[in-house]
C-alpha cells in the first residue's frame, strides 16, 4: 500500500511555463483534494474531488485547473506559472468510511523564478 | 481567510512537561481534526472531534472542543523530543480549512 504518491517531488518553472502536477492514492477513497502551503502558512484548499467526475472550487483557485482522471488520479495544472504559486502543494485522500481523515501525499516542492 | 487560527505560534518545552495548543474557528463545523507535520513532510492525521463531543482522548493527546466558543485545544502530556513538529487544526463543514499551525519544539 503506498497511500498516496505524488510527482515530481520538485520542479523549477520560468514564469508562463506550465506544468501538470501528478497525484495518485490506492485506498479507494472518493475524496482528493489539493492544497498549497506557503512558508510558516497552514494549507490552504486550491480544489478538490468529492468524487470521481465531480471537482469544486477551493479557497484559492486561480491560476489552476484540475483533473479527475479516474478514482485513483488527481492532477493539477498551472497553465502559466507566477512566482506567486512558488510553494509546495500536497495532495491528500480521504473517505467518509473515517470521517474524511485526511491521508497526505510527501509534497511538490515548486519554485517560480 | 483561513477558518482555523492557532495559538501559540511556537512553543518549546522541555522533555516531559505537556504542551497545550489551542485553535479557534470562525463557522459551524461536523468535526475538527489535528494533524502533525514533521519538517518537509506531509501532514499525518492524529485525532478527530466531531461537533457533539466535548473531549477525546487517544494515547497521550486529550482534544478538548468547545462549540459555543469555536475553539478547541490539543494537549500532549509527558512530552518527547520526537513530538517536536508542527500542529495543525483543521475544520470540516463541506470543506476542509487549516489552521496556520503551532511550532513545537521540545528539548531533550
Amino acid at each position: 500500500n503506498a497511500g498516496v504518491t505524488q510527482t515530481p517531488k520538485f520542479q523549477v518553472l520560468k514564469t508562463g511555463q506550465s506544468m501538470t502536477l501528478q497525484c495518485a492514492q490506492d485506498m479507494n477513497h472518493n475524496s482528493m483534494y489539493w492544497y498549497r502551503q506557503d512558508p510558516g502558512m497552514g494549507l490552504r484548499l486550491i480544489y478538490y474531488s468529492a468524487s470521481e467526475g465531480t471537482t469544486d472550487k477551493g479557497e484559492v483557485p486561480n491560476g489552476y485547473n484540475v483533473s479527475r482522471l479516474n478514482k485513483r488520479e488527481f492532477s493539477l495544472r498551472l497553465e502559466s506559472a507566477a512566482p506567486s504559486q512558488t510553494s509546495v502543494y500536497f495532495c491528500a485522500s480521504s473517505t467518509r468510511d473515517r470521517n474524511y481523515e485526511q491521508y497526505f501525499g510527501p509534497g511538490t516542492r515548486l519554485t517560480v523564478t | 481567510s483561513q477558518q482555523g487560527e492557532e495559538d501559540p505560534q511556537a512553543l518549546s518545552i522541555q522533555e516531559g512537561e505537556n504542551a497545550t495548543m489551542n485553535c479557534s474557528y470562525k463557522t459551524s463545523i461536523n468535526n475538527l481534526q489535528w494533524y502533525r507535520q514533521n519538517s518537509g513532510r506531509g501532514l499525518v492525521h492524529l485525532i478527530l472531534i466531531r461537533s457533539n463531543e466535548r473531549e477525546k482522548h487517544s494515547g497521550r493527546l486529550r482534544v478538548t472542543l468547545d462549540t459555543s466558543k469555536k475553539s478547541s485545544s490539543l494537549l500532549i502530556t509527558a512530552s518527547r523530543a520526537a513530538d517536536t513538529a508542527s500542529y495543525f487544526c483543521a475544520t470540516n463543514f463541506n470543506k476542509f480549512y487549516f489552521g496556520s499551525g503551532t511550532k513545537l519544539n521540545v528539548k531533550p
